[in-house]
């Protein structure tokens, strides 16, 4: 079964860094592209980046654009969000998803990043 | 940005009735590239429709999805307890992606 487990979250300071991780299973990983998608406590849904199944191809939303950056490994079968600059604005759960025919058909359980001071 | 604009905000049904969820796009949205979204509180979101109206693996008959250019519409026929949720529509047509801000069915 298809599995998606994020890691990395935390509490960081306003200006910092930080590297969320997606483990995948139970499907072809290359096959997929794969996305990033946050929510901030008790708001909606915003999408954050999506890369293609080959990295050849990424994109992110203007609230993140030249701070995060979203890479893969599909030998080691992992999504990545490289966090940097970050602001209080960011705070959130982040779940990562794959997608299939652009819809987000599975997703994991979220890590939360809390950026405060 | 294609901007998506979800009404009702709130929707307070009966268990057996039917939920009518709409979902009006700021232009039109390419190849019907619209989805629906549930989520439950503490859990991820599940899809149910892509494509404006096809239905996800495992996703009960009752849930239908239509709609095409900018007005899109997500039926529930009859309401299951189960279904008492948040229901996000989303657009993947465009170069980015952008999220609705939700409409929340409630038991009346």
């Amino acid at each position: 079964q298809v599995q998606l487990v994020e890691s990395g979250g935390g509490l960081v300071k306003p200006g910092g860094s930080l590297r969320l991780s997606c483990a995948a299973s139970g499907f072809t990983f290359s096959d997929y592209y794969m996305s990033w998608i946050r929510q901030a406590p008790g708001k909606g849904l915003e999408w954050v980046s999506y890369i293609s199944s080959s990295s050849s191809y990424t994109n992110y939303a203007d609230s993140v654009k030249g701070r995060f950056t979203i890479s893969r490994d599909n030998a080691k079968n992992s999504l990545y969000l490289q966090m940097n600059s970050l602001r209080a604005e960011d705070t959130a759960v982040y779940y990562c998803a794959r997608s299939r025919h652009g819809a987000d058909d599975y997703w994991g359980q979220g890590t939360l990043v809390t950026v405060s001071s | 940005e294609i901007v998506l604009t979800q009404s009702p905000g709130t929707l307070s049904l009966s268990p057996g009735e039917r939920a009518t969820l709409s979902c009006r796009a700021s232009q039109s949205v390419s190849s019907s590239y619209l989805a629906w979204y549930q989520q439950k509180p503490g859990q991820a979101p599940r899809l149910l429709i892509y494509g404006a109206s096809s239905r996800a693996t495992g996703i009960p008959d009752r849930f239908s999805g239509s709609g095409s250019g900018t007005d899109f519409t997500l039926t529930i026929s009859r309401l299951e307890p189960e279904d008492f949720a948040v229901y996000y529509c989303q657009q993947y047509g465009s170069s980015g992606r952008t999220f609705g801000q939700g409409t929340k069915v409630e038991i009346k």
